[in-house]
């Protein structure tokens, strides 16, 4: 099946500091999701970008397909950032099983 | 309105036990699912429906039965619990197999004892 790399695997930052997180993955996708999951457990999507650059906020992403990889900006972090954030994709080919990523933690420091 | 809603959020039980976790979505998509989340916060799948048919099954023994009695829903039944089975398991749905976002339930703790 496809493979999901998510780096880095741990991140702290002070508040308003600037972060990249980074989703490598292995085959050509049509289904690419971020996700935070907050300190509750709770599982909040982010942005819905198979390909190109979305912005929501203090948030950003940008994939490219062609080169099998995802970024998501965190600019001006704030605590409430803090949790784990997730890539997610599905392959454009063969069997349709939504992977995901293990994840970045992110601890935001006042 | 909780747009994919799970019961109950924690269940507590004994190894042995049967239990069911319930998961209704009121967005009207056509694709649910079921997801298991280990201690170190890894994301599996472990079943899929379309339209009330099975179309995803992952490699998940067969105490783990699912079923949807309509499109809006899609229950998650154990048999004879094992210590092995603790863990979140979360619900979610998406308007067509392919090309959609997934939304997520807020999940349900269970604990073996």
């Amino acid at each position: 099946g496809i493979q999901v790399e998510q780096s880095p695997p741990d991140l702290i930052l002070q508040e308003g500091a600037n972060s990249t997180l980074r989703c490598n993955f292995s085959d050509s996708v049509n289904n690419l999701q971020w996700f935070h999951q907050n300190p509750w457990g709770q599982l909040i999507n982010l942005f819905y970008i198979p390909s190109g650059t979305k912005q929501n906020g203090r948030l950003s992403a940008t994939t490219v397909a062609t080169e099998r990889y995802s970024l998501l900006y965190i600019s001006s972090s704030q605590t409430t950032d803090s949790g784990v954030y997730f890539c997610a994709v599905a392959p454009s080919g063969g069997s349709y099983i939504p992977t995901f990523g293990r994840g970045t933690s992110l601890i935001v420091h006042p | 309105d909780t747009a994919v809603s799970q019961t109950p959020k924690y269940l507590v039980t004994q190894m042995g036990n049967d239990k069911s976790i319930k998961c209704e979505q009121n967005l009207g998509h056509d694709t649910m699912y079921w997801y298991k989340q280990d201690s170190k916060k890894f994301l599996k799948i472990m079943f899929s429906y379309n339209n009330k048919e099975l179309i995803i099954n992952e490699t998940v023994p067969n105490r783990f039965s699912p079923k949807s009695p309509d499109k809006a829903h899609l229950n998650l039944h154990i048999n004879s619990l094992e210590l092995g089975d603790s863990a979140v398991y979360f619900c979610a749905s998406s308007q067509a197999i392919r090309n959609q976002p997934q939304h997520f339930g807020d999940g349900t703790r269970l604990s073996i004892l």
